[in-house]
């Protein structure tokens, strides 16, 4: 079964307006998470890394006021896209990882965001 | 360039067919390689995972990982219809808490049709 679980799986939302989208661990602790985005027919890209308890790191190019990134639990990391248009549309997708280096890493089922 | 290549596909191939998916890459500080499959509209699911040069086997996959030559492979034997899907090669440098950045290529999209 999944080991992480991604909430919501779709929401339509207006422009304007913010969305949050959480990222829960089930079954680990998980002190960084990732966060990524993917646009129809394209890759994966890394937008983030949540820390939990401190400032998550951004990637370039990455706006950090309108992605925030709040990782206040070891089994839960959340993705706000704030004042949202509808370039933001777009599959979101998180990840974390069991352990350290080898270890599996798991992907959430991701969350389809549409700005109308 | 990018850092990791991937032809994108798509690949079309019969039932029973041998697939081969490969991916490049610049950096040679990566050091694990990984293979998701990612059905539409779904998160990627993890395949196969090597760290460093060498094979892996599992059932009907195999895993090549070539550091020389800054290539990777995957391997489907017997494909079948349930194995249409996009596959995504994946690579990470770093080790302890930033071993989950991970570099993706482009994705190939595979069917198999009966």
């Amino acid at each position: 079964g999944a080991v992480v679980s991604q909430h919501p799986s779709w929401v339509i939302c207006k422009s304007g307006t913010s969305v949050k989208i959480e990222c829960r661990s089930l079954d680990f602790q998980a002190t960084t998470m990732f966060w990524y985005r993917q646009f129809p027919k394209q890759s994966l890209m890394l937008m983030a890394t949540s820390n939990e308890g401190s400032k998550a790191t951004y990637e370039q190019g990455v706006e950090k006021d309108k992605f925030l990134i709040n990782h206040a639990s070891l089994t839960l990391s959340t993705l706000t896209v704030t004042s949202a248009h509808p370039e933001d549309s777009s599959f979101y997708i998180c990840s974390a990882s069991r352990g350290g280096s080898g270890n599996t890493i798991y992907f959430g089922e991701g969350s389809w965001l549409t700005v109308v | 360039q990018k850092e990791v290549e991937q032809d994108p596909g798509p690949l079309s191939v019969p039932e029973g067919a041998i697939v081969s998916l490969n991916c490049t890459y610049s950096n040679s500080a990566f050091q694990y390689f990984m293979w998701y499959r990612q059905y539409s509209r779904k998160g990627p699911e993890l395949l196969m995972y090597t760290y460093s040069s060498g094979n892996k086997e599992d059932g009907r996959f195999t895993a090549q990982v070539d550091k020389s030559s800054k290539y990777i492979s995957l391997f489907i034997r017997d494909s079948q219809p349930s194995d249409s899907a996009t596959y995504l090669c994946a690579m990470s440098s770093a080790g302890g808490t930033s071993y989950g950045k991970l570099t993706f290529g482009q994705g190939t999209i595979l069917t198999v049709h009966p």
